[in-house]
């Protein structure tokens, strides 16, 4: 079993819907939840970041974390075709100077004018 | 831009050869990760170095060596090339000092590396 699991999709909305992409994960350990996106031909880059369980909201996006159920959630509302990339979960295994990152395979969503 | 930077953009050599990708961290980054990216298995983590020294390894295979230098910047060797090594390659950057809280890593735009 992988540690972080991922939908891969593909997802395609119609502008304006709201958007959920979730994640499970196995090691109970996992600390620091984060979303990253990824625009086609483009690093990834931090969307937001969570720790332990809780809700998180920037904007139009919110992450959500039950770690009861060791479950990760992005929900996108008003979702625009800007946001349409390759949306990565994950998670943290470390602390002080050492932060593997342990990857979802990422789930691919595209956003329709 | 994440202030992050790769060379060479795309690499394309073929099986057996030795390649080299470079990784200039952020202004005052200490950590340096490296990642690999392919289509059947994700985003993987490959080997960490803070400050010169290596400090984590994950998935990265024998034939892969990495290294970071007095200045920061850091080297990814790749030998004995085998097409299966055909993906894109990310280094990430982040001040990486000590303390438990997260330090954000920043990725560069990555390496486009094809075996043939």
């Amino acid at each position: 079993q992988k540690e972080v699991e991922q939908d891969p999709g593909p997802l395609s909305v119609p502008e304006g819907a709201i958007v959920s992409l979730n994640c499970t994960y196995s090691n109970s350990a996992f600390q620091y939840f984060m979303w990253y996106r990824q625009y086609s031909r483009k690093g990834p880059e931090l969307l937001m970041y969570t720790y332990s369980s809780g809700n998180k909201e920037d904007g139009r996006f919110t992450a959500q974390v039950d770690k009861s159920s060791k479950y990760i959630s992005l929900f996108i509302r008003d979702s625009q075709p800007s946001d349409s990339a390759t949306y990565l979960c994950a998670t943290i295994e470390g602390g002080g100077s050492n932060y593997k990152l342990t990857f979802g395979k990422g789930t691919l969503l595209t956003v329709n004018p | 831009d994440s202030g992050v930077t790769q060379t060479p953009k795309h690499l394309i050599t073929a099986t057996g050869q030795r390649v080299t990708l470079r990784c200039s961290p952020r202004s005052g980054d200490l950590s340096v990760y490296w990642y690999q990216q392919s289509l059947d298995q994700g985003l993987q983590f490959l080997i960490q170095y803070y400050n010169g020294e290596e400090r984590a390894k994950g998935n990265i295979l024998e034939r892969f060596s990495a290294q970071q230098f007095p200045d920061l910047h850091s080297e990814l060797n790749l030998s004995s090339l085998e097409l299966g090594d055909s993906a894109l390659y990310f280094c990430a950057s982040s001040w990486g000092g000590s303390g438990s809280s997260y330090n954000e890593q920043f990725f560069g735009p990555g390496t486009r590396l094809t075996v043939l």
